[in-house]
């Protein structure tokens, strides 16, 4: 089982709020990666990291923010969040070079 | 550009019967493939992958077939159990320094007992 976490599992929250999803993995991975999933649909990118300091924007635009300060860690930020950003956020990690990428559990974010 | 689709969106199949899910993709220089199980409520679990130098990987009870020609994937899973069920999602990588997968649609499998 990948270790790869992400907190919290589940987030109601009003509209304007700012929010932070975190996203830390144990494997001492190079490249992590942030997804966007509606319900029964495919995965988007929307962020991904090739290593400490770098950061890219995904191929789904997304009004989040990301940053990657430490190896194991790359939180997604809302600075102010509405319904439309309600969805599954799902983090991922994967070794150098191209293979599998390791998922964690995912976060469904409600915004009313 | 490129983009990544399956077949069929739903598949229902008897247990113990074998199961086989398709992929289209659209980039020719796409050189690694892989197959996710997603169940309800959790991430993508890796299942199989295979690269544009094979047509054939064998797991266990799956296989993943690659036809380049018609730019085309497919899994079969052998015995289908009920703990198969779940939605299946292709992947591929275009290749080069590129270390992002593009994924397709879903396929819904559904396993009768």
């Amino acid at each position: 089982e990948a270790d790869i976490y992400q907190t919290p599992r589940y987030l109601v929250i009003g509209t304007g709020k700012k929010i932070t999803l975190e996203c830390s993995q144990t494997m001492g991975h190079d490249k992590m990666y942030w997804y966007q999933q509606d319900p029964g649909m495919e995965l988007h990118l929307i962020h991904y990291s090739y290593g400490v300091n770098s950061t890219e924007k995904g191929d789904l635009s997304s009004e989040s923010t990301v940053s990657r300060i430490r190896t194991e860690h790359f939180p997604l930020t809302l600075e102010s969040a509405r319904p439309s950003h309600t969805s599954q956020y799902l983090c991922a990690s994967s070794e150098s070079g191209v293979g599998e990428q390791f998922f964690g559990p995912g976060t469904r974010l409600t915004v009313l | 550009g490129e983009s990544v689709g399956l077949h069929l969106p739903t598949l229902s199949v008897q247990e113990g019967d074998n199961s086989i899910i398709n992929c289209a993709y659209s980039n020719s220089a796409s050189d690694y493939f892989i197959w996710y199980k997603q169940e309800s409520g959790k991430g993508p679990q890796f299942i199989i992958d295979i690269r544009s130098n094979m047509d054939k990987r064998q797991g266990q009870r799956v296989t993943v077939l690659l036809n380049k020609t018609v730019k085309h994937l497919s899994l079969q899973i052998a015995a289908t159990q009920p703990g198969d069920s779940a939605v299946y999602f292709c992947a591929e990588n275009s290749g080069g320094s590129n270390y992002k997968l593009t994924f397709g649609k879903g396929t819904l499998l559904t396993v009768n007992p």
